[in-house]
């Protein structure tokens, strides 16, 4: 069955970057669809971008633009999304998610990992 | 980007009572909307995909319907499990998919 299984735990401070891993299993990792969402405190899901490994153009939302990097490592099955220039209300749950079906663009996502709390505090 | 507006933010119901959710789009997005199940503390799920088709393993209690700007989840006899917060998201733009505020679903 797929699993996404995502690095653990981070504090960061203002102004720094955050880089949190998905390792992806049970299945083909190339030729799905893979986004980061995010979710603060209390709020709902934001989504940030997303990749298809073999593709390797990310896509992402206008208000992450500059500041979110999405890449891929096929060898090891694994995406990353790092976030820059952190700042406190970055502080949230980050999840990365894969859809449902091999697609070119993300649509709908059927598996998510297990969620990454980054908290940014000084 | 595409505008999702849900409501209401938040229902109170009893086991057995029917609820229904409604997401609205900014935009056209013909069937291209999906519905997630989020509880406490959990990633969410996906419930209903293409505005209509059940995910697997999701129970057919859940329904959705609508094309165009308007949709809806309905639960058609809410049980104990189905307590939790809901969101539809639009994925006719694949570029920049959008998420509506959520619905959140609690006991009467």
């Amino acid at each position: 069955q797929v699993q996404l299984v995502q690095s653990g735990a981070e504090v960061k401070k203002p102004g720094s970057s955050v880089k949190v891993s998905c390792k992806a299993s049970g299945d083909t990792f190339n030729i799905y669809p893979i986004s980061w969402v995010r979710q603060a405190p209390g709020q709902g899901l934001e989504w940030m971008g997303g990749i298809v490994p073999i593709f390797a153009t990310p896509n992402y939302a206008q208000r992450f633009q500059g500041r979110v990097t999405i890449t891929t490592d096929e060898s090891t099955s694994t995406a990353y999304m790092e976030l820059t220039s952190l700042r406190y209300e970055d502080t949230a749950v980050y999840y990365c998610a894969r859809d449902t079906v091999s697609r070119s663009r993300p649509r709908d996502l059927g598996y998510w990992g297990q969620g990454t709390l980054v908290t940014v505090s000084s | 980007d595409i505008h999702m507006t849900q409501s209401p933010s938040s229902l109170s119901a009893s086991v057995g009572d029917r609820v229904t959710i409604t997401c609205r789009a900014s935009q056209s997005i013909s069937n291209n909307l999906n519905w997630y199940q989020q509880k406490p503390g959990k990633a969410p799920t996906l419930l209903i995909y293409a505005a209509s088709s059940l995910h697997s393993g999701v129970p057919s209690r859940f329904s959705g319907s609508g094309s165009g700007t308007d949709f809806t989840l309905t639960i058609s006899s809410l049980q104990p499990e189905d307590f939790a917060s809901y969101y539809c998201q639009q994925s006719d733009d694949s570029l920049a998919l959008t998420f509506g505020g959520g619905t959140k679903v609690e006991i009467k």
